[in-house]
């Protein structure tokens, strides 16, 4: 069975510092990795995805993550943070490019403080 | 978000109530999905809909109960539904649900429900 673990409820950074998201899964094949963000009062939108090729990945908002094989992980990570990235982010897996296999993490509230 | 819009965006109703939501999607997508998203809890999958067929259900009470009558509109009428129920329902659409590299997935801003 497939799993993803997102293990921090809550992650504060100061803006300009650097971020990260952890998220740790668990897939018994190749896995395609998501991060959603969701702002306030707002649904989640896609961010960015790993499917296969280079284990770093870039987004929207100048996020980007890292595929680690090793270490089951896709951190998600922002060289500088921006207060407007103050939302709760979502990490999903799925063993199959299907939109219908697609299993969410628990989120992680992202705060940025001025 | 005109991409995907959910009526009502608030919803309080008594266990004895029926209501329905209803989710609309804008973007040509022919699959539709409804979510569960509780406080620190893991979005929970409750139905899929490609091509106005249901494809998944995942172990949802029958006291929730969907409705795709077109790829464009998708319900979930509700009934005698309990206080845990309470939670922001999620629609969300796709290109298609199994078809590779159309795995994105739009979502609608919720309905945010609460069960007295």
């Amino acid at each position: 069975a497939q799993s993803v673990a997102q293990p921090e409820d809550q992650v504060n950074v100061a803006e300009g510092n650097p971020l990260t998201v952890k998220c740790t899964y668990s897939v018994s094949g190749n896995p395609y990795l998501f991060w959603y963000v969701q702002y306030p009062n707002r649904g989640l939108q896609f961010l960015l995805k790993y499917i296969t090729g280079d284990n770093l990945v870039k987004g929207s908002y100048g996020f980007e993550a890292e595929f680690n094989k090793s270490q089951t992980s896709f951190h998600l990570k922002k060289p500088s943070a921006l207060v407007s990235d103050s939302a709760l982010y979502f990490c999903a897996v799925s063993l199959y490019s299907s939109a219908s296999k697609i299993i969410f993490g628990s989120g992680t509230r992202l705060s940025i403080r001025p | 978000e005109t991409g995907v819009t959910q009526t009502p965006r608030h919803l309080v109703m008594g266990m004895t109530n029926k209501k329905s939501l209803k989710c609309e999607q804008h973007l040509g997508h022919n699959a539709m999905y409804w979510y569960k998203q509780s406080a620190k809890k893991p979005l929970e999958l409750m139905f899929v809909y490609s091509l106005e067929e249901r494809v998944e259900n995942n172990s949802v009470p029958s006291r929730f109960s969907p409705e795709c009558p077109n790829s464009s509109h998708l319900f979930l009428h509700l009934h005698t539904l309990q206080p845990e129920d309470s939670a922001l329902y999620l629609c969300a659409s796709s290109q298609e649900a199994d078809v590779p590299n159309a795995d994105t997935q739009y979502f609608g801003p919720g309905t945010r429900l609460t069960v007295l």
